[in-house]
């Protein structure tokens, strides 16, 4: 069945960086916009950021800009997001979200959402 | 302060009907899809309505949405003590060139 599944999570110290990933299974990966979501503890949902199915755009949340990259390899069915000066703010349960039709473009309409992962910036 | 504004909460006894708002500018929800989600306690974000008002399969039809100009509604009839859940808005915002929700609406059933 289609799938998505996040890991790379854990605790890391304030200034420095972590890799999320997302492994998709059961549909084509490389017809869909994919989106990474974060929600901190007891918080609302927040979009992080999106990449188009070829890679060729990607937008990113003011509050992750500039410190956060999205990426993907469709020959591998995988999703990243590098995480760079990681701040206390950062730590939430991420979750990498697929759009819910082939070639979206700037929607939020997601239908396939996996666990997600917790990153925890602490010292 | 998230920029699409939902109530914190709502309450309704089972099979009553309860109304979600959510809004919003012409930046985002005026001229973009919405979208609203489910999200059990403990659980990922379940999508409940597409495109303004559009079910994806498996949804059942006691939730509908609607949007008009600015603002955006999801309706639950009949509710259910399953339905105790926070709900979510979502759309993307030209302006900000960035998907945007609202800061959530806790379903209480009494």
């Amino acid at each position: 069945q289609e799938q998505v599944v996040e890991s790379g999570g854990g605790v890391v110290q304030p200034g420095r960086s972590l890799r999320l990933s997302c492994a998709a299974s059961g549909f084509v990966f490389s017809n869909y916009g994919m989106h990474w979501v974060r929600q901190a503890p007891g918080r609302g949902l927040e979009w992080v950021a999106v990449i188009w199915q070829d890679g060729s755009n990607k937008y990113y949340a003011e509050s992750v800009k500039g410190r956060f990259t999205i990426s993907r390899d469709n020959s591998k069915n995988s999703l990243d997001l590098q995480m760079n000066s990681l701040r206390a703010e950062d730590t939430a349960v991420y979750y990498c979200a697929r759009d819910i039709r082939v070639a979206a473009i700037l929607e939020v309409n997601f239908d396939l959402w996996g666990q997600g992962t917790l990153v925890t910036v602490s010292s | 302060q998230s920029i699409l504004t939902q109530p914190p909460s709502v309450s309704a006894a089972p099979g009553q009907r309860v109304t979600i708002s959510c809004s919003g500018s012409r930046f985002n929800i005026g001229n973009n899809y919405v979208s609203w989600y489910q999200q059990l306690p403990g659980t990922a974000p379940k999508l409940l309505i597409y495109d303004n008002n559009k079910r994806p399969s498996g949804i059942p039809d006691r939730f509908s949405g609607s949007r008009s100009g600015t603002s955006a509604t999801l309706d639950i009839t009949g509710v259910q003590t399953g339905d105790e859940a926070d709900y979510y808005c979502g759309t993307w915002d030209s302006s900000l060139g960035a998907g945007v929700f609202g800061g959530g609406t806790k379903l209480t059933v009494l």
